[in-house]
């Protein structure tokens, strides 16, 4: 079965600019969330969704925003981009459990703002 | 809020020797517990969990956890490890009566295994 696929991998982009990722998850999971992972924060909650529908939302500005397709891939974008923005975004599937949270990670789309 | 403290940043160990990489959390509520492991340039595996039952929990490659509610404790120890064990571990918690999978974070622990 393939695992989440997170594209693209590498990106540079300038501030102001917009960016999004697109995250494929595992076939047949539903849940789909997406991750910041910055060196002084760490790993941080932005959104999940799960059959279209934002279902839980973390402490990020309106910038961040995401979608689920009906096939379930989803996508998240950044706009307005600020230098505080580069970091490591992941994706994760669940088709477990609702609150069981056996997350599937991508390898991450790397985001590097100039 | 929820929150979650991996008391150690760095771990440094040689090969064959024990370790324990510990975890505390702060809630009272209900909570499922995770440890997960990330490798250079890689995203993040599960490495074990514990949602119910047994407070020992083990994971294939030799790591165990031992849930401790009255400390509010989830420490994962090995007793020998191997250079491949070199990644980050991050604990993390996820509220039971919560319904979402939204993981909270430790800020994790880098294990160094030298020869």
């Amino acid at each position: 079965k393939a695992g989440v696929t997170q594209t693209p991998r590498y990106l540079i982009k300038t501030r102001g600019q917009q960016v999004t990722l697109s995250c494929s998850p595992i076939s047949g999971h539903r849940s789909v969330s997406w991750y910041q992972q910055t060196p002084g924060q760490g790993l941080q909650f932005l959104f999940e969704y799960f059959s279209e529908t934002q279902r839980n939302k973390g402490n990020f500005p309106g910038r961040f925003s995401g979608r689920q397709f009906s096939n379930s891939r989803s996508e998240m974008n950044v706009s307005t981009l600020e230098l505080g923005d580069s970091a490591l975004y992941l994706c994760a599937s669940s088709g477990g459990r609702m609150g069981a949270g056996e997350l599937f990670f991508g390898e991450g789309s790397r985001l590097t703002v100039l | 809020a929820q929150s979650v403290t991996q008391l150690d940043s760095q771990v440094p160990v040689f090969e064959e020797a024990p370790v324990e990489l510990r975890c505390n959390y702060s809630s009272s509520v209900s909570v499922y517990l995770f440890w997960y492991v990330q490798y250079p340039n890689q995203g993040l595996q599960l490495l074990l969990k514990y949602l119910s039952g047994s407070t020992l929990v083990e994971s294939i490659n030799g790591f165990e956890a031992e849930f401790n509610k009255s400390q509010t404790s989830f420490h994962l120890r090995k007793p020998s490890v191997h250079i491949s064990d070199t990644a980050e571990y991050f604990c993390a918690v996820s509220d039971r009566s919560g319904g979402y999978n939204e993981l909270i974070f430790g800020a994790g622990t880098r294990l160094a295994v030298h020869p």
